[in-house]
């Protein structure tokens, strides 16, 4: 069973649009929901993360929304530009399985110029 | 240097061999972790190991086993490889120390064909 379901698959933005990344959990006892970004050829890396005190998080053009009681949060990529170009996995973890992250399928963004 | 390096990058082998993946890290961290990625499938855990004595299995274990000879290597074999098994494999670490919400760093991957 998925714990942590993602949409979409694939995404494709003009340059400067706004891409929005969904992701959906079951797990009330998930407290910390990091995205990855993964570039062609490379392992994924951290991009940004929250914990679900806050409703979002901003860093530069990147933000996450957070809905606890729908059991819901997104990424949103303001201001899209090509080199945002890459696979983006949204997961979750707590804390009783010390750090173990369970991952969504991905989303391949492809943002034109 | 790379901080998580896996060996070999790319391996391409036939069905029924044994294969042995290579994960080093020089980060000091502790945890230790074996995934595949599959087109559409995201990132799916095999194997992770938090000390040296410590192992633990996975999403998907079955036709996987893994050794942690060392805080530093953690490697991962297929007993007899079966054309399944076509995937790309990442090693990640993590570091215990602070809180339990650690960042975990990824390898390059290595890239396996099963014929």
């Amino acid at each position: 069973q998925q714990q942590v379901k993602q949409s979409p698959q694939s995404l494709i933005v003009q340059k400067g649009g706004i891409s929005i990344i969904n992701c959906a959990y079951e797990n009330t006892a998930f407290d910390y929901f990091p995205w990855y970004q993964q570039f062609p050829g490379k392992g994924p890396a951290l991009l940004i993360a929250i914990r679900p005190d806050v409703s979002e998080k901003k860093e530069g053009r990147f933000t996450i929304s957070f809905n606890k009681s729908a059991k819901q949060f997104s990424l949103h990529i303001m201001d899209s530009q090509p080199g945002d170009s890459a696979t983006y996995f949204c997961a979750a973890s707590w804390g009783s399985t010390l750090g173990r992250l369970y991952f969504g399928r991905g989303t391949q963004l492809t943002v034109w110029p | 240097d790379a901080d998580v390096t896996q060996t070999p990058r790319n391996r391409i082998t036939k069905t029924g061999k044994r294969i042995m993946l290579e994960c080093s890290q020089t980060k000091g961290h502790d945890r230790m972790y074996w995934y595949r990625q599959d087109p559409g499938l995201g990132l799916q855990l095999i194997y992770y190991s938090f000390d040296v004595k410590d192992i633990n299995k996975g999403e998907i274990s079955d036709g996987y086993s893994v050794s942690r000879q060392a805080q530093a290597k953690f490697s991962l074999s297929l007993e007899s490889a079966i054309p399944n098994q076509t995937a790309l494999y990442f090693c990640a670490t993590s570091d215990s120390s602070g809180t339990q919400y650690n960042e975990q760093f990824f390898g390059p991957g290595t890239r396996l064909t099963v014929l």
